[in-house]
């Protein structure tokens, strides 16, 4: 079993939908919890991150996590076709600033 | 800043043909990382250095060879390349965390080995 589990899509939504990416985890010790966003033929970048359970907003987004269930989520409101890249979801893990990547989901936001 | 640059972008090697990959970043970052990316399987670490002169693998090291003589630059060397070593791959630097410190991405090198 891989430490981080995703959903690799693709997703196709209409433009201002709301989007809900997920990743499911098995080390109950990770604390940090990462998003990167991938667009094509580019390198990630970080888009937000939260620290133990809880929610995290910025702006259109929103970082859940819930700890018990080793269940990490995130929200896109009012989607836009800009939104339309790969997200990978991150636990730090252990020492060193590691993470674990999930394989990523693709999205495509058609207008 | 240019922050973290890779060179070359792309490249094709013949199986058993050796390269080195140069990442460099102008960040001052003490940590720096070498990803290798491949469809499905998300970012994976082949080796990641936390300081000038030192190294140390991660999760899929073999065939792969790395060095850190200087502090703005990790180098990623293939002795003897592989199909298997067709990927992706993507260098990462960060600061040295106190919590938790962002870790800033290349742009990525396409290596077809054939």
């Amino acid at each position: 079993q891989k430490e981080v589990e995703q959903d690799p899509g693709p997703l196709s939504v209409p433009e201002g939908a709301i989007v809900s990416l997920n990743c499911t985890y098995s080390n109950s010790a990770f604390q940090y919890f990462m998003w990167y966003r991938q667009y094509s033929r580019k390198g990630p970048e970080l888009l937000m991150y939260t620290y133990s359970s809880g929610n995290k907003e910025d702006g259109r987004f929103t970082a859940q996590v819930d700890k018990s269930s080793k269940y990490i989520s995130l929200f896109i409101r009012d989607s836009q076709p800009s939104d339309s890249a790969t997200y990978l979801c991150a636990p730090l893990s252990g020492g060193y600033n590691k993470l674990i990547f999930g394989a990523g989901t693709r999205l495509a936001v058609h207008p | 800043n240019a922050g973290v640059t890779q060179t070359p972008k792309f490249r094709v090697l013949k199986t058993g043909q050796s390269m080195t990959l140069l990442c460099a970043q102008d960040m001052n970052h003490e940590y720096m990382y070498w990803y290798r990316q491949d469809p499905g399987m998300g970012l994976r670490l082949i080796h990641y250095s936390v300081g000038e002169g030192t190294t140390a693998k991660g999760e899929v090291p073999d065939g792969y060879n790395v060095s850190r003589l200087k502090k703005q630059n990790f180098l990623l060397g293939l002795e003897s390349a592989a199909p298997s070593q067709t990927s992706v791959y993507f260098c990462a630097s960060s600061r040295d965390p106190s919590s938790y410190n962002e870790q800033f991405f290349g742009p990525g090198t396409r290596l077809t080995v054939l």
